[in-house]
């Protein structure tokens, strides 16, 4: 137990659903990330919250649309994906700022196949 | 974001120190060096990190060099749950994202 969940944690969708990847943090931070970890390659920073303000957005289709209502809270809606976005999404949540340091936890992912 | 050069795969035995290395001759002065690992199916967790001396803590040793262009993070004893893939990352002091390469996958031998 990492204090950051995600649900569901598989997720078999067809290319015509909508759907949607929940993450939640218990540990009070103020920064939260999406990361996709497709097969055989490095995680891929997808999006950066700071205070539920979207600061980083790396290049990512339209077709996957984060929200950030709190600080505690990340959705990552999902419409008409390919095949090729199956991958393993992870989330992450750290504290930024205050002059200290504190480590990214992650949770264990939703693995998503699309057919 | 400065790159890491890490190898593609070690081998260890159980119970016998790894020494897992890093090479990033592009380190900037407010770089932090930052080891997380990924085992099976799991997302990755923190292992260690340092600026400029020798770290310890319950996981691991980090020994970082002089000049600070490599890096070698220690497990002292190999366990097979040690089995996973380890990332070295740069990251800046005051930067929030984590930039991961392609890591090590350490297997660990009964």
């Amino acid at each position: 137990e990492t204090g950051v969940t995600q649900t569901p944690r598989h997720l078999v969708m067809g290319m015509t659903n909508k759907k949607s990847l929940k993450c939640e943090q218990h540990l009070g931070h103020n920064a939260m990330y999406w990361y996709k970890q497709s097969a055989k390659k490095p995680l891929e920073l997808m999006f950066v919250y700071n205070f539920k303000e979207q600061t980083e957005n790396n290049s990512v289709p339209s077709r996957f649309s984060p929200e950030c209502p709190n600080s505690s809270h990340l959705f990552l809606h999902l419409h008409t994906l390919q095949p090729e976005d199956s991958a393993l999404y992870l989330c992450a949540s750290s504290q930024v700022g205050g002059g200290g340091y504190t480590e990214a936890f992650f949770g264990q992912g939703t693995r998503l196949t699309v057919v | 974001d400065a790159k890491t050069t890490q190898p593609n795969s070690m081998e260890s035995n159980e119970e016998e120190p790894v020494h897992l290395p890093c090479n990033h001759s592009t380190i900037s002065g407010t770089d932090y060096i930052h080891w997380y690992r990924q085992l099976p199916s799991q997302g990755p967790e923190y292992v260690i990190h340092g600026l400029t001396s020798n770290v310890n803590n319950r996981m691991a040793s980090l020994a970082i060099a002089e000049d600070r262009k490599s890096s070698t993070l220690i497990l002292h004893r190999a366990t097979l749950r040690d089995a996973a893939v380890y990332y070295c990352i740069l990251k800046e002091t005051s930067g929030s994202r984590l930039t991961f390469g392609e890591g090590t996958q350490l297997t660990v031998n009964p």
